[in-house]
């Protein structure tokens, strides 16, 4: 089975700290993404990755950056975190194969709680 | 640019019940559609998908039907358990803009015994 783990399922961090999210892959997926989920609104894409390096934003990629040094490793930076980025983040792989209906792999989520 | 549009909820039903979440999209390209479904407390599960006009996607009970002409993939399912409360998430995914996923904003579904 595909695994895509988050290191971290429940945080609490105070306004202006530098936070780390963290996900791993194990299927030797190309592409890595993560995004956000607000009741209501959906899933939001913030950044994705479709090598190692390499990232291009999604649609809210402001107060956020990312890290892809390794294939299996995707890392999600808040530099400063404010309240209004209190959410429930996901992170998700898969294949760069462009066929029809390509799956996306999700991780568990890490609920980030800004004070 | 491409949307997905699906019906607010909760939407509360008792158990045995016949589900309907509705799905409507709109694409610039052809495009394939999916069900994902969040249990509490998880991430997102493919539960099912179609690739093409008049496919139908069926798993655990579920079922949608790729409908080009009405822009729709319904989501049902004939009898409805406690255990398939959850959140569920319609998308499309369309290869003129990379495959990237476009959701919808989610529908709980709270069946009661």
């Amino acid at each position: 089975d595909v695994k895509v783990t988050q290191s971290s399922r429940y945080l609490v961090k105070r306004t202006g700290e530098k936070v780390f999210l963290e996900c791993v892959q194990d299927m030797d997926h190309e592409n890595m993404f993560w995004y956000r989920q607000d009741p209501g609104l959906g899933l939001r894409l913030i950044y994705f990755s479709y090598d190692v390096k390499m990232k291009e934003k999604g649609d809210i990629p402001e107060g956020y950056s990312v890290s892809r040094e390794k294939k299996e490793r995707f890392s999600l930076i808040l530099e400063s975190a404010s309240t209004n980025q209190t959410s429930m983040y996901l992170c998700a792989s898969s294949t760069r194969a462009l066929a029809p209906g390509n799956t996306i792999y999700f991780g568990e989520g890490s609920w980030l709680t800004v004070v | 640019g491409n949307s997905v549009t699906q019906m607010e909820g909760p939407v509360t039903l008792s158990e045995e019940a016949f589900l309907t979440i509705n799905c409507t999209y709109t694409a610039t390209g052809y495009p394939s559609l999916f069900w994902y479904v969040q249990y509490p407390g998880e991430g997102l599960q493919l539960l099912l998908k179609a690739t093409k006009a008049d496919d139908k996607g069926s798993n655990k009970g579920f079922e949608a039907t790729y409908r080009k002409e009405t822009t729709s993939f319904h989501l049902e399912k004939g009898s409805v358990q406690v255990s398939d409360s959850a959140v569920y998430f319609c998308a499309l995914s369309d290869r003129d803009a990379g495959n990237m996923l476009t959701f919808g904003g989610g529908t709980r579904l709270m069946v009661k015994p």
